[in-house]
């Protein structure tokens, strides 16, 4: 069966520094890989996708970038966190031939910068 | 511009009752549609889809609903229990932008069970 994991858990910076998150996907081959931000009480806003190695499309720009250094696995980083980078930051994973049907979504991380 | 909303951001209801939690969508070209259920501090879990070429999909307790006349997509619980306390997300596949990777979530609702 398939799983998804993130790490850390929980993280709290300070403002200036950098950020590195990861997400790794167990048990498929070739997955469509997602990163989502989410604010306290609001929905999900979608920050990045790829749709394989080294292929990485960017939804919002801001100070984050992604990279996919491998088949799944598929990190999130900041040189510089801001305030407004604090949220639940979710990573999700497809496999339809044809692209975003049902994403499964790790167990997040949550991000409170300080 | 194109986008998944919801009707009502908070649903209270007795244990026991059935649910309906709603959605409206605005593309059209929508043809795939997802119900989420997120518990405080989880990730979403996925509930149940259906296919525009469908008007309603039945699962375990839960039923959804399309009706592509008005836009409008609806989660109906049955017998609610206290562990279906949670947000519910819609999202849709709508063919925006000429991506077909992408889901668009709304806002989510918030369900309370109330024992």
């Amino acid at each position: 069966s398939q799983t998804i994991h993130q790490w850390p858990a929980t993280l709290v910076q300070p403002v200036g520094s950098p950020l590195s998150l990861e997400c790794t996907v167990e048990g498929t081959s070739n997955p469509n890989l997602y990163w989502y931000r989410q604010a306290a009480g609001r929905g999900l806003q979608l920050l990045f996708y790829s749709v394989g190695i080294g292929q990485i499309s960017s939804e919002v720009p801001q100070n984050l970038s992604a990279s996919r250094p491998q088949d799944r696995q598929f990190i999130l980083s900041s040189k510089k966190l801001l305030l407004s980078d604090s949220g639940f930051y979710l990573c999700a994973w497809s496999v339809s031939p044809d692209g975003a049907f049902e994403q499964y979504f790790g167990p997040g991380t949550r991000l409170t910068v300080t | 511009g194109e986008s998944v909303g919801l009707h009502l951001p908070t649903l209270s209801v007795q244990e026991g009752d059935n649910s309906i939690i709603n959605c409206a969508y605005s593309n059209s070209a929508s043809d795939y549609f997802i119900w989420y259920k997120q518990e405080s501090g989880k990730g979403p879990q996925f509930i149940i889809d259906i296919r525009s070429n469908m008007d309603k999909r039945q699962g375990q307790r839960v039923t959804v609903l399309l009706n592509k006349t008005v836009k409008h997509l609806s989660l109906q619980i049955a017998a609610t229990q206290p562990g279906d306390s949670a947000v519910y997300f819609c999202a849709e596949n709508g063919h925006s932008g000429g991506s077909n990777y992408k889901l668009t979530f709304g806002k989510g609702t918030l369900l309370t069970v109330n024992p």
